[in-house]
């Protein structure tokens, strides 16, 4: 079936670690966006990428790091400098950035520091 | 981008009309209008998306004045799994920021 899969669904991070989740579609879509979502808020973008070896700061981007090598993948990288990590992070996709698109989200990831 | 304002939260009950307004003042020509809807720790799915009047889908109506600048979501005959957040979308490029959407609980 096409989709999104996201991983791992939970992760628990030590304080100082960087951690990757990891973001899979086999919807062909050149676009692709992380978003995190803090407990009763909405989602915020982390950052987005419009084409492969192309990824644009989203309005929360410190402290975060991707890449876009490969068409299918969008990996989020949550390094030591994101002092509040604790959040659900949502990888998503669509067929183009523009809004005239459906944009499909996956499953999420828990983030956890301990 | 066009920033949108939706209620925080509404209250309904089982088998109601519910619509929620979503104000967008700035709107730009080109701009589309997306709803998506979204369950506790899942990520949020479409329900609708229109450009002017009206849209009418197995799920959902999107109401759409000449002027574009709101947009009412009306679900009809609600049912306890319809409680969810309900977020408005606005935007040609970047069309990315859902904002806090409206929270809505339906009661039996």
């Amino acid at each position: 079936d096409g989709g999104i899969t996201q991983s791992p669904k939970y992760l628990f991070r030590k304080e100082g670690q960087n951690v990757t989740l990891s973001c899979e579609q086999n919807l062909n879509h050149d676009a692709m966006y992380w978003y995190r979502q803090d407990p009763g808020q909405g989602l915020r973008l982390i950052y987005y990428s419009q084409i492969v070896n192309d990824f644009q700061k989203g309005d929360i981007a410190e402290g975060y790091s991707v890449s876009r090598e490969k068409k299918e993948s969008f990996p989020l990288t949550v390094t030591s400098a994101q002092k509040n990590p604790t959040a659900f992070y949502l990888c998503a996709s669509s067929i183009t950035p523009y809004s005239g698109n459906t944009i499909y989200f996956g499953e999420g990831s828990w983030l956890t520091v301990v | 981008l066009a920033k949108t304002t939706q209620p925080i939260s509404m209250d309904s009950y089982e088998g109601q009309e519910v619509n929620i307004t979503c104000s967008h003042n700035n709107i730009a020509t080109n701009d589309y209008i997306t709803w998506y809807q979204q369950f506790p720790s899942q990520g949020p799915r479409f329900i609708i998306q229109g450009y002017k009047t009206k849209v009418t889908n197995e799920v959902a109506s999107l109401f759409i004045p000449a002027d574009r600048k709101s947009s009412t979501l009306s679900l009809p005959r609600v049912s306890l799994s319809d409680t969810a957040v309900y977020y408005c979308l606005v935007g040609e490029r970047r069309a990315l920021t859902f904002g806090s959407g409206t929270r809505l609980q339906v009661q039996p």
